[in-house]
């Protein structure tokens, strides 16, 4: 069956520094990779997502996020983070577009003034 | 395009009580998912819905049902309500094989 794997719980970062955050998959073959951003009490909001083609995508927000196929990882990363980029985000792996996902326990991002 | 729309956006219900959740797909989607966010866990898939009929399921009890109707629209029907069964339900849209799916603002249920 497959998964997913968030390792970081929270991770703090202060306001104009970089963010990475880490998705590892496990998955029988090549899936389609997704990151949801959520803000408290609302729904999911799609950043970014790579079904193929070139491996570094680009999302909304000045989003990015790396698919590298031998580390089975789908690296979510920004150059400067903003205040309001604090939320929880997850990564999501699926078969197809539109299949089901299935999420990571999601990264808590706080963001330092 | 109002996207995906989720009704109530909060309820409390008592255990044994029924409950009744509703959404309304994008315009020009087809297929509605239903996901469970229990409190700091990322969502849990519950079903699929692909013309009227439940193409997928998740790990979920038959407490669990769903309907999809003519205009795509869905409902999320849970049974027997146990204290466990408080979240966020997640309700998601696409457009079978070639989107991705957005997903509503979701329903708050608690169960007291």
């Amino acid at each position: 069956a497959q998964s997913v794997t968030q390792p970081d719980i929270h991770i703090t970062v202060s306001e104009g520094a970089s963010l990475e955050l880490r998705c590892n998959y496990s998955y029988g073959a090549t899936p389609y990779l997704f990151w949801y951003v959520q803000s408290p009490g609302q729904g999911l909001q799609l950043l970014l997502k790579y079904f193929s083609g070139d491996t570094l995508v680009q999302g909304i927000k000045g989003f990015e996020a790396e698919f590298k196929r031998s580390q089975s990882s789908f690296n979510l990363r920004k150059p400067s983070v903003h205040w309001s980029d604090a939320a929880e985000y997850f990564c999501a792996v699926g078969l197809a577009a539109g299949n089901k996902l299935t999420f990571g326990g999601g990264t808590r991002v706080l963001v330092k003034p | 395009d109002a996207g995906v729309t989720q009704s109530p956006t909060h309820l409390i219900k008592t255990r044994g009580q029924q409950v009744t959740l509703r959404c309304s797909p994008k315009s020009g989607h087809d297929t509605v998912s239903w996901y469970q966010q229990a409190l700091g866990q990322g969502p849990q898939f519950i079903f699929q819905y692909y013309e009227e009929e439940e193409r997928q399921r998740g790990n979920f009890p038959d407490r669990f049902s769903g309907h999809q109707f003519p205009n795509y629209s869905s409902e999320l029907n849970v049974n027997a309500l146990l204290l466990g069964d408080s979240a966020l339900y997640l309700c998601a849209s696409s457009l079978a094989g070639v989107s991705e799916a957005f997903f509503g603002q979701g329903t708050r249920l608690t169960v007291v």
